[in-house]
């Protein structure tokens, strides 16, 4: 398997502009989340999804975040518009529910540059 | 909310022994992790305690005391591959979610 695949790895974008970052999940996991790390607030989960349906979206700073899951082996991330504060790294990581001893398996994230 | 605190950073020399401290106050536990974060990279698991006690793994041990909210990493025979930064993680109940503390950077020297 080749672990969780994030796109891109880096990006650098202008205020205001609409940012999309992508997610593939390890094939057979059936859990997804969305995480934001910073050196001043390390790792803050913004959403996870079950089963491809969001259950529980209280990280995502405001409304200019939002995910979905359309499918099983596919998640987005946007935010529209993007301003500098939300310069960190994402990651996505995935993991099985009923197996939850092994742990989350991260992607390598995207390191967002919003200037 | 959730309360994960973990000392910032920590020196120790190449050979040596060195022991990450986690304490917690969550809202619900199913178990405690230990990750593993080198600059740059993504976080890797290390280690998973959900009775308490000691769990050995190789040169990395993890304990949990469930009523002292208390958790700790023990790395042996440092190697300078060891500089990195610690997660410690809780695992609450419900969902399958992971809530993280800050991470403990670890600066192996010769």
């Amino acid at each position: 398997d080749a672990g969780v695949i994030q796109s891109p790895r880096h990006e650098v974008t202008e205020m205001g502009q609409e940012v999309t970052l992508r997610c593939k999940p390890i094939s057979g996991h059936n859990s997804l989340f969305w995480y934001r790390q910073t050196m001043m607030r390390g790792l803050e989960l913004l959403i996870y999804f079950n089963n491809n349906v969001p259950i529980d979206d209280s990280g995502m700073p405001e409304d200019r975040f939002s995910a979905k899951m359309p499918n099983a082996s596919f998640s987005t991330l946007k935010i529209q518009p993007s301003e500098p504060r939300d310069s960190a790294v994402y990651f996505c990581a995935s993991s099985h529910s009923s197996a939850q001893s092994y742990g989350y398996t991260f992607g390598s994230g995207t390191r967002l540059t919003v200037v | 909310g959730q309360n994960i605190d973990q000392p910032t950073e920590m020196t120790a020399t190449e050979g040596a022994i060195v022991q990450i401290n986690c304490t917690y106050q969550t809202s619900g536990f199913n178990g405690l992790f230990w990750y593993q974060q080198h600059a740059g990279e993504a976080p890797t698991f290390l280690s998973y305690n959900v009775l308490d006690g000691l769990e050995e793994k190789g040169r990395f041990s993890s304990f949990l005391s469930r009523s002292k909210g208390y958790s700790y990493l023990l790395l042996k025979e440092l190697q300078m591959k060891d500089s990195a930064s610690y997660l410690c993680a809780v695992l609450l109940g419900g969902n399958n979610r992971l809530a993280f503390g800050k991470g403990n950077q670890v600066v192996v020297i010769p």
